[in-house]
């Protein structure tokens, strides 16, 4: 099975960085992505990270560590824009399906 | 704007009705996906259709199917709706049958209440 573990709920301050944590036990391991959903809306694609490392895309980036069934999503200059509800999600490995488990999602606010 | 649309964008009902909930995919994807998302649950798995066949299972009740035409729309019938069925149901597509790091493109939604 899968198990995907996130923050349920962080602040953090306008302009400020802030990292979102991701842990997952899962059966297989083919990738990992992060989305982002804004509350009532359909969430949208940030990254996927299949590799270790850093992956960086203006101000977001996301790390991996598949050894430690790790991830983190980092935030920098953080924009009121930004609050909004951050989704892990693993996509497990053979069985010849490839859907993505999704965790319940982290809730940032971002404040003045 | 991903490019999936959803119909209705809202629909109440009572206990014990059926609904259908439409998908049009973006233009060339030949997936569609669904899910259920509530607020106790997350954002659920439940089907995959890929060029009018079923593709992967999840957490579908049997009160529920789902279907995709050969206009490659889909539709996602719940039936004998239960207070517990109230969520937000997402379709997705992506353009091929789902390969591991393929992008899902999300639809905007349409939130069903049960009264």
């Amino acid at each position: 099975g899968q198990n995907i573990d996130q923050p349920t709920e962080m602040t953090a301050t306008e302009g400020a960085i802030v990292q979102i944590n991701c842990t997952y036990q899962t059966s297989g391991f083919n990738g990992l992505f992060w989305y982002q959903q804004h509350a009532g809306e359909a969430p949208t694609f940030l990254s996927y990270n299949v590799l270790d490392g850093l992956e960086e895309k203006g101000r977001f980036s996301s790390f991996l560590s598949r050894s430690k069934g790790y991830s983190y999503l980092l935030l920098k200059e953080l924009q009121m824009k930004d609050s909004a509800s951050y989704l892990c999600a693993v996509t497990p490995g053979g069985g010849g399906s490839y859907i993505p488990t999704f965790g319940r999602g982290t809730s940032l606010i971002v404040h003045p | 704007d991903s490019g999936v649309t959803q119909t209705p964008k809202h629909l109440i009902t009572a206990t014990g009705q059926r609904v259908t909930l439409r998908c049009s995919p973006r233009s060339g994807d030949l997936s569609v996906y669904w899910y259920q998302q509530s607020l106790d649950q997350g954002l659920q798995f439940l089907i995959q259709y890929y060029n009018g066949e079923e593709r992967a299972k999840g957490n579908i009740l049997e009160r529920f199917s789902a279907q995709q035409f050969p206009d490659l729309h889909s539709e996602l019938n719940l039936s004998s709706l239960e207070l517990g069925d109230s969520a937000l149901y997402f379709c997705a597509s992506s353009p091929q049958e789902g390969l591991a790091g393929d992008e899902q493109f999300f639809g905007p939604g349409t939130r069903l209440t049960v009264l």
